[in-house]
């Protein structure tokens, strides 16, 4: 049972312009969620993470908005850049649970 | 550089082997955490140790153990190793037991061959 879902293996953007990542969960009990980055022969890098009592969060040329209602979260890039292109993967925790349930990943490309 | 440390890097190892994987947590951390990454999947999470003692288990079989040190380095041991262990295995480590950022290594990947 894939709880933390990302649909979109792959998305290509031009240098720039916006990248939206999308992410859905499916446990109630979720109230923390975080996005990393991972880089081939590389462990994930966290990125930018957003409380359940907040919808939006913001860190420099990352943005991260929550949809409690429709279990939903989205990672906002902009401008995209050459460097930012990675997989990056959606986790999510309870504050009660140890594990970081993570989604499968979408591979940006970020294109000249 | 996350300040996780793993070792090693690459093991090559035959079936029915058993290896261990080493994992230094950053600075002040007291939480380790580890995770397996097979072939197209997303990081399952193994087990959750946090300044000495096993706080969780997740799909880890009984085939693999781990622990962690007065040092709060953790090793994971895989005994009786099989050719569907061959994976990633990423540690990582946050500062407090469980709910907060977690900062990874940059892993081991096992192949058995």
């Amino acid at each position: 049972d894939q709880q933390v879902k990302q649909n979109s293996p792959s998305l290509s953007v031009q240098e720039g312009r916006i990248s939206i990542l999308n992410c859905d969960y499916t446990n109630s009990m979720f109230d923390y969620f975080l996005w990393y980055k991972k880089y081939p022969a590389e462990g994930p890098t966290f990125l930018i993470s957003i409380s359940s009592i907040k919808d939006k969060n913001e860190d420099g040329r990352f943005t991260v908005f929550l949809n409690k209602s429709a279990k939903h979260l989205s990672l906002h890039i902009v401008p995209s850049q050459p460097g930012d292109s990675a997989v990056y993967f959606c986790a999510a925790s309870a504050q009660t649970a140890s594990k970081l349930t993570f989604g499968t990943g979408t591979r940006l490309q970020v294109t000249l | 550089d996350s300040g996780v440390t793993q070792t090693p890097k690459h093991l090559i190892t035959a079936t029915g082997q058993r290896v261990t994987l080493r994992c230094s947590p950053r600075s002040g951390d007291l939480s380790v955490y580890w995770y397996q990454q097979s072939l197209d999947q997303g990081l399952q999470f193994l087990i959750h140790y946090y300044n000495g003692e096993e706080r969780a288990k997740g799909n880890i079989l009984e085939r693999f153990s781990a622990q962690q040190f007065p040092d709060l380095h953790s090793e994971l041991n895989l005994s009786s190793l099989e050719l569907g262990d061959s994976a990633l295995y990423f540690c990582a480590s946050s500062a407090h037991g469980g709910g907060d950022e977690q900062f990874f290594g940059p892993g081991t990947r096992l192949t058995v061959l």
